[in-house]
């Protein structure tokens, strides 16, 4: 079955702090994965997308790592800031020519308190 | 054109209305999907389009649901008969690909429908 889990479920943390969010997925075939921000009410926005190929990728303070091996990819938060309270979404896309197909992950809920 | 739109942006009903909801894509985007999202849960997928022609519709869209892109532009989500467990927020993505290229879906802010 095609699934995406992330943990922690939620996490609190303190304005400054660094955090790190976890993705599992077994998702097949593999075309690329992507880590959305989701306010609260708000659409998610797309933070990093990453290829088979690709190990890390960075988005000013967020960077994104993935073990195509493993199938296991990481989100890291440097420096965080209270805007950064938002719900993260891992999604791993399953893509063929004629069609593309997101599954996403239930989040982690991050919350940073000054 | 500062990105995808939805319309309303809340929506109650009671319980056995039809209701419709509209997506805005952004400007020459080919493909625009739809999603429906359940509190404390990520995203479902519903169902996409290319240009004007629907590809694939996910098993979560029961006859109650259809949706439509006449003009490969702007599309609508109608809910006829709704259902308590209908309520939920309902999202649009839309994106740009051509062959096997990146494709990067920008969601909208969405509708929330809110079945009494």
């Amino acid at each position: 079955k095609n699934q995406v889990e992330q943990s922690p479920q939620s996490l609190i943390i303190l304005e400054g702090k660094n955090c790190t969010l976890q993705c599992n997925y077994t998702v097949s075939p593999f075309s690329n994965l992507r880590w959305y921000k989701q306010d609260t009410g708000r659409g998610p926005v797309s933070l990093t997308i990453m290829t088979f190929s690709e190990n890390t990728k960075s988005n000013g303070r967020y960077t994104a790592t993935l073990d195509a091996d493993t199938k296991q990819s990481s989100l890291h938060i440097t420096a965080s800031q209270l805007s950064d309270s938002a719900s993260y979404i891992c999604v791993v896309s399953q893509s063929s020519y004629n069609t593309d197909k997101l599954i996403f992950g239930t989040g982690t809920r991050l919350q940073v308190f000054p | 054109d500062t990105g995808v739109s939805q319309d309303p942006r809340h929506k109650i009903t009671k319980r056995g209305q039809n209701v419709t909801f509209r997506c805005d894509p952004i400007s020459e985007h080919n493909r625009l999907y739809w999603y429906r999202q359940t509190l404390g849960q990520g995203p479902e997928f519903l169902t996409y389009f290319q240009n004007e022609a629907q590809l694939e519709k996910s098993r979560l869209l029961s006859d109650r649901f259809s949706a439509e892109r006449p003009k490969g532009s702007f599309s609508t989500l109608e809910i006829q008969r709704t259902e308590q467990g209908d309520s939920a927020m309902y999202l649009c993505a839309s994106s740009f690909k051509i062959g096997q290229g990146e494709d990067t879906q920008y969601f909208g802010p969405g509708t929330r429908l809110t079945v009494l």
